[in-house]
């Protein structure tokens, strides 16, 4: 079974600070790999994606995937109490996305 | 991206009726799937739907349970069958845009089975 792991939180952090949203996955094949939003009752949303090793920049979001240690990272910097949601961390294997369980963040005024 | 709809988004059902959710896409798309996430869990897929032929069902997930249909690119529907309390769940659709491996999603239909 391909798995992709996250911590599940939350992760608390101040108004202005970066969050480090951290995720691990088991298919040593993966070439694609995602970052989703969810707020409380809604859909997920499409924020990032990567297919390189190395970062990506968008806006305040930074995704950083390092294919040999099999780990995806997203950074948000200058944090926003509007940003607190959970983070989706999905990989595309064996023809499908694999989501993992999702980390809770919380930023604070 | 393309826009999915997607109805109804929310249910009261009693246990052992059958309700059919329906997906609607903008434009024509590839591949459509359906998930489903339950209270405090992560997405799980159900199955793929192919235009033209039986979808493709993922592990757990049988077609007399969820049957699919998938008449054209831009339209799908999933149906639960013989509901009970378990299924109490968001449903959602979606899409891969131009063939993409990104997924978008539709809005989702919140079931819950008494």
């Amino acid at each position: 079974q391909k798995e992709v792991e996250q911590n599940s939180g939350p992760l608390s952090v101040p108004e202005g600070a970066i969050a480090s949203l951290n995720c691990t996955y088991s298919d040593r094949g993966s070439q694609s790999f995602f970052w989703y939003r969810q707020y409380s009752g809604k859909s997920p949303e499409l924020i990032m994606f990567i297919y390189s090793n190395g970062d990506k920049e968008d806006g305040r979001f930074t995704a950083q995937l390092n294919k040999a240690s099999q780990y995806v990272s997203l950074l948000i910097r200058d944090s926003q109490p509007s940003d607190s949601a959970t983070y989706l961390c999905a990989v595309f294997s064996t023809d499908k996305l694999i989501f993992g369980t999702g980390t809770r963040l919380q930023v604070f005024p | 991206s393309a826009v999915i709809s997607q109805k109804p988004s929310r249910d009261i059902c009693q246990r052992g009726t059958s309700l059919t959710i329906q997906c609607q896409v903008d434009s024509q798309v590839t591949m459509m799937f359906w998930y489903r996430q339950q209270p405090g869990q992560s997405l799980t897929l159900i199955a793929t739907a192919n235009q033209g032929s039986e979808a493709t069902y993922e592990s757990g997930f049988v077609i007399d349970k969820f049957p699919i249909s998938r008449p054209n690119l831009t339209f799908s529907t999933l149906t639960v069958s013989n509901m009970s309390p378990e299924d109490s769940s968001i449903y959602l659709c979606s899409v891969d845009w131009q063939g993409n491996t990104e997924a978008f999603f539709g809005q989702g239909t919140r079931l819950t089975v008494v």
